[in-house]
């Protein structure tokens, strides 16, 4: 089945800086590959996904690339806030078990100082 | 709209108990998932369902049980309660099936003592 790998597991980076998160995945028939954010005491919320036959995806400040070739995709934050320190999770959509669900990463905690 | 509606948000459990955590999400969503959240291990699929009157079991299922009479509602089941189950647990729904966002609940965080 479909396994998803997340680097780094923490994250810690001055406010202003770049931060960028990798994950890899294992089946490549997967297609749909979003990112949550989770903040402390919360679910994790949606904040960026990208398709199977789109390169990149931005979204203001955030951006998500996709390599099929390498099985793996990003999310690069730019100009990091201190309202971005949280737990963020890549996800991959397993095509053959699990019956087409999600499959989450482990997660990593960003933090930013200011 | 509210969304995923989860309770209890805490829980405190003794060991041998059992308890039925409450899922309800008011977006007609079919789709609808258990998930637990352990430190440090990220999101593990327990059930989903996808509609009414049918689940199927995730990746963790054991010691789980689950039931889908409505849309709407989706609770989770713990039987016997061990301290391996101490965990937080977020229910989610979604219109389709792993291709779109997931709502996520704010969780339930249950301790088995």
């Amino acid at each position: 089945g479909e396994n998803v790998e997340q680097h780094p597991s923490t994250l810690s980076v001055q406010e202003g800086d770049s931060a960028v998160i990798k994950c890899t995945y294992s089946d490549s028939a997967s297609n749909y590959f979003p990112w949550y954010k989770q903040e402390l005491g919360k679910g994790p919320q949606l904040i960026i996904d990208i398709r199977s036959n789109v390169g990149e995806k931005k979204d203001q400040r955030i951006a998500v690339t996709l390599n099929k070739t390498a099985k793996h995709f990003s999310l690069h934050i730019t100009e990091t806030q201190p309202e971005d320190s949280a737990v963020y999770f890549c996800a991959a959509r397993a095509v053959g078990g699990s019956q087409g669900n999600l499959i989450f990463g482990k997660g990593t905690k960003l933090s930013v100082k200011p | 709209n509210a969304g995923v509606t989860q309770t209890p948000k805490f829980r405190i459990l003794k060991i041998g108990q059992s308890m039925t955590l409450q899922c309800t999400q008011d977006m007609n969503h079919n789709y609808m998932y258990w998930y637990r959240q352990d430190p440090g291990m990220g999101l593990k699929l327990i059930y989903y369902s996808v509609g009414a009157g049918i689940t199927d079991k995730g990746e963790v299922p054991n010691g789980y049980n689950v039931s889908r009479s409505t849309t709407e509602d989706f609770p989770l089941r713990l039987e016997l309660a061990a301290p391996s189950q101490t965990s937080v647990y977020f229910c989610a729904s979604s219109y389709y099936q792993g291709s779109s966002g997931y709502t996520f609940g704010s969780g339930t965080r249950l301790t088995v003592v």
